[in-house]
């Protein structure tokens, strides 16, 4: 089974709506991280945000959500007043394990495209 | 700028050649990890080092390898190449000292491997 899906390969948003970008994982380790990763058309990996499996509010940073629920094993990214510079690819990734240095599952990806 | 350094941006070889490429990671990050993005295969992880040894194994080839030096940064050889080895190659690192439990894997601009 695929540790981290994310089903959408395409979402459309119009500047200055609000999208919500999906990820399910799955692991058996009850200590793991979530993390989303923006990918713009210039290649870099640029990190966005990250969420425990024992933090208990939600991950906010900026513009950024995660809404995690952790019965349902999804860690959907949400992006409040899509700006132009929002249009890229989007990567949910997992972390297992307690360690700082554990590597990193990615899922496949979501391509965002926000229009004027 | 995430900090960590990659070089050379990009690269073209042909088919059965050997080519190196070259990671710093952020300041004070003792663990460096590789990715390889590719099309069909998606963002994988290679082989991580922390503070100058292997940690961990990913879907490396036989025909690569890599090594993390006294002053942190790293190199990751890539030998008889195939055109199936073209793709982003990604270093990120994480984990300095004194920040305690530091999760986030921070990316460098890659190195885009082109085999002709």
């Amino acid at each position: 089974a695929q540790k981290i899906t994310q089903t959408q390969p395409g979402m459309f948003v119009q500047e200055k709506e609000a999208v919500t970008l999906d990820c399910t994982y799955d692991t058996s380790d009850p200590s793991y991280g979530l993390f989303w990763y923006k990918q713009p058309s210039s290649g870099e990996m640029i990190f966005l945000i990250y969420q425990g499996s024992y933090d208990q509010q939600n991950a906010t940073e900026g513009r950024y959500s995660l809404n995690f629920q952790k019965a349902r094993k999804s860690a959907n990214l949400v992006i409040s007043a899509s700006q132009l510079g929002d249009s890229a690819m989007y990567f949910c990734a997992m972390r297992e394990g307690s360690s700082g240095y554990s590597t990193l599952t990615f899922g496949k990806g979501t391509m965002l495209l926000v229009s004027p | 700028d995430s900090g960590v350094t990659q070089t050379p941006k990009h690269l073209i070889t042909a088919t059965g050649q050997r080519v190196t490429l070259r990671c710093s990671p952020r300041s004070g990050d003792l663990s460096v990890y590789w990715y390889q993005q590719s099309l069909d295969q998606g963002l994988q992880f290679l082989i991580q080092y922390y503070n100058g040894e292997e940690r961990a194994k990913g879907n490396i080839l036989e025909r690569f390898s890599a090594q993390q030096f006294p002053d942190l940064h790293s190199e990751l050889n890539l030998s008889s190449l195939e055109l199936g080895d073209s793709a982003l190659y990604f270093c990120a690192s994480s984990g300095g000292v004194g920040q305690g439990a530091s999760y986030e894997q921070y990316f460098g601009p890659g190195t885009r491997l082109t085999v002709t």
